[in-house]
C-alpha cells in the first residue's frame, strides 16, 4: 500500500540547534516533493519544493534534500529559534495534474 | 488578494442534519482542493478539481458527502446526512500552477454532535 511516513509525531530541541525532519514514503515515484508548515488552528503554508531530479534546495535557514533512491526527503532547519516552533508537513505530488498527499507531520518545538 | 477564504469558521450540528461547507479560491487560481485533517488520519484529499471540473474523487468517503465547483470563484461540499465520525476540520486549498503550490484556507472545524 502507499504510504508516506513522516519519523516522529514530536521533535524537541534547543534553540540554536538544527532541526532535522524526515519524510518516508512508500509505493509512490513523486515528481515533486514538497514541505508545509502549520500553526495551531490555521492551514499548511508553503515553504519549499524539490524536484525529482534535485538533490538539495535551500532558502535561508531551511535546506530539504530528496533521495528518489532512498524514498526519503531530509527538512532542516539550522540555527532555529521558537517561532520555528509548528507542525511540519511533507506532501507529494506524483506527475503533473495529480493533487498533493500529505504526511501526517511532525511536530516540532525548540525551547529557549 | 484576501487569501483563499472559507465559511463557516465552525459548525456544530446534529447527526443526520445536512452540512454545507464553502469555499472561495484565489482569484486567477485554476485548481481547487478540498481536504479533511483529523489527528488519527492527518490531512487526507477528498477531491481535487481542475478548471472547475472534478479531476480526482477517490477521498470522498461515501456518497453522503458531494462537492460541486458551478464557477471558479465558489465551490461547496456537502455532507448529507452527517454523522459524528466526519467531526475534522476541513480545508479547501487552491492553486495556480505545476507544480503545484497550495494556498489553505483557515479551515472549518465541523463537529457533529
Amino acid at each position: 500500500s502507499q504510504k508516506i511516513e513522516q519519523n516522529s509525531e514530536a521533535l524537541n530541541i534547543q534553540e540554536g540547534k538544527t532541526a532535522t525532519l524526515t519524510c518516508n514514503y512508500t509505493n509512490y515515484s513523486p515528481a515533486y516533493l514538497q514541505w508545509y508548515r502549520q500553526d495551531p488552528g490555521r492551514g499548511p503554508v508553503f515553504l519549499l519544493l524539490i524536484r525529482e531530479n534535485e538533490k538539495e534546495k535551500r532558502k535561508e535557514r531551511l535546506k530539504v534534500t530528496f533521495d528518489t533512491t532512498l524514498k526519503q526527503s531530509l527538512f532542516h532547519i539550522t540555527a532555529s529559534q521558537p517561532a520555528d516552533s509548528a507542525t511540519y508537513l511533507c506532501a507529494l505530488q506524483q506527475q503533473a495534474g495529480t493533487a498533493l498527499i500529505f504526511g501526517k507531520g511532525t511536530t516540532l518545538s525548540v525551547s529557549s | 488578494d484576501a487569501g483563499v477564504i472559507q465559511s463557516p469558521r465552525h459548525e456544530v450540528t446534529e447527526m443526520g442534519q445536512e452540512v454545507t461547507l464553502r469555499c472561495k479560491p484565489i482569484s486567477g487560481h485554476n485548481s481547487l482542493f478540498w481536504y479533511r485533517q483529523t489527528m488519527m488520519r492527518g490531512l487526507e484529499l477528498l477531491i481535487y478539481f481542475n478548471n472547475n471540473v472534478p479531476i480526482d474523487d477517490s477521498g470522498m468517503p461515501e456518497d453522503r458527502f458531494s462537492a460541486k465547483m458551478p464557477n471558479a470563484s465558489f465551490s461547496t461540499l456537502k455532507i448529507q446526512p452527517s454523522e459524528p465520525r466526519d467531526s475534522a476540520v476541513y480545508f479547501c486549498a487552491s492553486s495556480f500552477r505545476t507544480p503545484i503550490e497550495a494556498f489553505f484556507g483557515q479551515g472549518t472545524r465541523l463537529t457533529v454532535v
